[in-house]
C-alpha cells in the first residue's frame, strides 16, 4: 500500500506570493491532518478534513487554508507569503474506523516551503 | 498553558543501553489518548507507540515501551537496547476526546543521540 505523499517537497516562494501543497492520502484513509513545523514553535496543527468537510482547525490565520476533494486527496493554500510562513508542512491521513481509538495517524515526507 | 511538556531537549545514550524520554501532559478530557513519534533528519514522521486513558496495561511494541502513569499525566517513552539508527527527533503527542479528531497536539521534542 502506497503511503502519504506530499507535492511539491520543496518551494521557494517569494513575500506576498501565495502557494498551494497537495496531499494524497493513504488509500481509504478519510481524515487528512495537516501541521507546521518551525524550529522555534514546534509542530502545530493548521486544521482536519474529513469527507470533504473541515473537522477541526487550529490557531492559525485565515491566510491559511484548506480543502478535501472527493476522492479524500486534500489541498492546503497559503496567501499572502510571509518570511514566518517558511516551515515544513506535513500531512497526516487516518483511516478514522468507528470504535478503534488509536487510529493512527500516517505522516507524509512534507513539503519544504522557503519564503524569500 | 502547554498541554504536553517534554523537558529533554537533547539525550545521549550508549549503545545497546536503554533510555527513556519524558513526557507529561495537561488535559481535563477522561478521555485521551498519547502517542509518540519518531522524527528521522529526513523529515518523515514515524509512528512508536499508543497509551489510551483507559488502557490498564502498559503499551509495548517491540524494544518501545511506554511508562504510563495516569495519575503524574506522564508518559516516558523507553527505548530498550538502543540502536545508531535511533538517533533522532522524538516527539510526544496527545489527542483529547472519544470523538476521533486528526487534531494531535505535540510536545516540542527530544532529540536523541546515540553513541557506538
Amino acid at each position: 500500500k502506497a503511503g502519504v505523499t506530499q507535492t511539491p517537497r520543496y518551494l521557494i516562494k517569494t513575500r506576498g506570493q501565495q502557494v498551494t501543497l497537495s496531499c494524497s492520502p493513504i488509500s481509504g484513509h478519510r481524515s487528512v491532518s495537516w501541521y507546521q513545523q518551525t524550529p522555534g514553535q514546534g509542530l502545530q496543527f493548521l486544521f482536519e478534513y474529513f469527507s470533504e468537510t473541515q473537522r477541526n482547525k487550529g490557531n492559525f490565520p485565515g491566510r491559511f487554508s484548506g480543502r478535501q476533494f472527493s476522492n479524500s486527496r486534500s489541498e492546503m493554500n497559503v496567501s499572502t507569503l510571509e518570511l514566518g510562513d517558511s516551515a515544513l508542512y506535513l500531512c497526516a491521513s487516518s483511516p478514522d474506523l468507528v470504535g478503534v481509538p488509536n487510529n493512527e495517524q500516517f505522516f507524509g515526507p512534507g513539503t519544504r516551503l522557503t519564503v524569500l | 498553558a502547554q498541554k504536553i511538556t517534554q523537558t529533554q531537549p537533547g539525550m545521549f545514550v550508549q549503545e545497546k543501553e536503554a533510555v527513556t524520554l519524558d513526557c507529561t501532559y495537561d488535559t481535563s478530557d477522561p478521555s485521551y489518548g498519547l502517542f509518540w513519534y519518531k522524527q528521522p533528519s529526513s523529515g518523515e514522521m514515524i509512528f512508536l507507540i499508543y497509551q489510551g486513558s483507559y488502557d490498564q496495561q502498559n503499551a509495548t511494541e517491540g524494544r518501545y515501551s511506554l511508562n504510563f502513569q495516569k495519575a503524574r499525566k506522564s508518559a516516558n517513552l523507553v527505548i530498550s537496547a538502543s540502536q545508531l539508527g535511533d538517533s533522532a527527533m522524538y516527539f510526544c503527542a496527545m489527542r483529547e476526546g472519544q470523538v476521533n479528531t486528526g487534531k494531535l497536539i505535540f510536545g516540542q521534542g527530544t532529540t536523541l543521540q546515540v553513541k557506538p
